[in-house]
């Protein structure tokens, strides 16, 4: 069974600030993991994706997450905010067909 | 290639009429995925098919749901009746690559 957990329901930050958004999996299987950003009022859209290989994965708009199989985890990160990065992001778990959602985190940018 | 089509994009409809959804996935893409979401539940998976066969139905809610894919372009999902319970923002996502592309979603509303 896989599962997803996102420890923080919301997170405030100023502009220009670090951030740092969590996520630790469980999986008895090949590890996938994604995150998704969606902005208020539209879908998802994806972030980054782990499948395999380097552990330090970049995606778009400055993001980037490291794959710890010791920690289970896969935290997302930036080193300095936008106020356009205000939407709620989830981390996702699983093969291609069967995801497992974690519970979003609201990441909250603040002047 | 224009990404995951949703149509309505708004849906606004009395408790007890029928309401039909509509998705038509990435040309290419095999996999074809029904999502709800909500403030309480979060998202939540209804249904997913391969190549047109329904693979996984265990998420739909209960039998005045219901899902098809007559063609590898086109599905849909029907609620009849709708119950004010049914308002949510409905996803639909189609897969390459292990990764899943979201539609912008339908937001129904059943007064």
């Amino acid at each position: 069974a896989q599962s997803v957990t996102q420890l923080d329901s919301q997170v405030p930050v100023f502009e220009e600030a670090p951030v740092e958004l969590r996520c630790n999996y469980s999986s008895s299987v090949s590890v996938y993991l994604f995150w998704y950003v969606q902005y208020p009022n539209q879908g998802l859209q994806l972030l980054l994706k782990y499948l395999s290989g380097s552990t330090l994965v970049k995606g778009i708009n400055g993001f980037e997450a490291e794959f710890n199989k010791s920690q289970t985890s896969f935290h997302l990160r930036k080193p300095s905010v936008h106020i356009s990065d205000t939407a709620e992001y989830f981390c996702l778990t699983g093969g291609g067909n069967k995801l497992t959602f974690g519970t979003g985190t609201q990441l909250k940018v603040e002047l | 290639d224009a990404g995951v089509i949703q149509s309505p994009r708004h849906e606004v409809t009395e408790m007890g009429q029928e309401v039909t959804l509509r998705c038509k996935p990435i040309s290419g893409h095999d996999y074809l995925f029904w999502y709800r979401q909500t403030m309480m539940r979060g998202l939540e998976l209804l249904i997913y098919f391969n190549n047109n066969v329904p693979i996984d139905d265990s998420g739909m809610p209960e039998d005045r749901f219901s899902a098809k894919m007559p063609n590898a372009s086109f599905s849909t999902l029907k609620i009849q009746p709708s119950e004010p319970r049914d308002s949510a923002v409905y996803f639909c996502a189609s897969i390459s690559n292990n990764e899943q592309f979201f539609g912008p979603g339908t937001r129904l509303t059943v007064l």
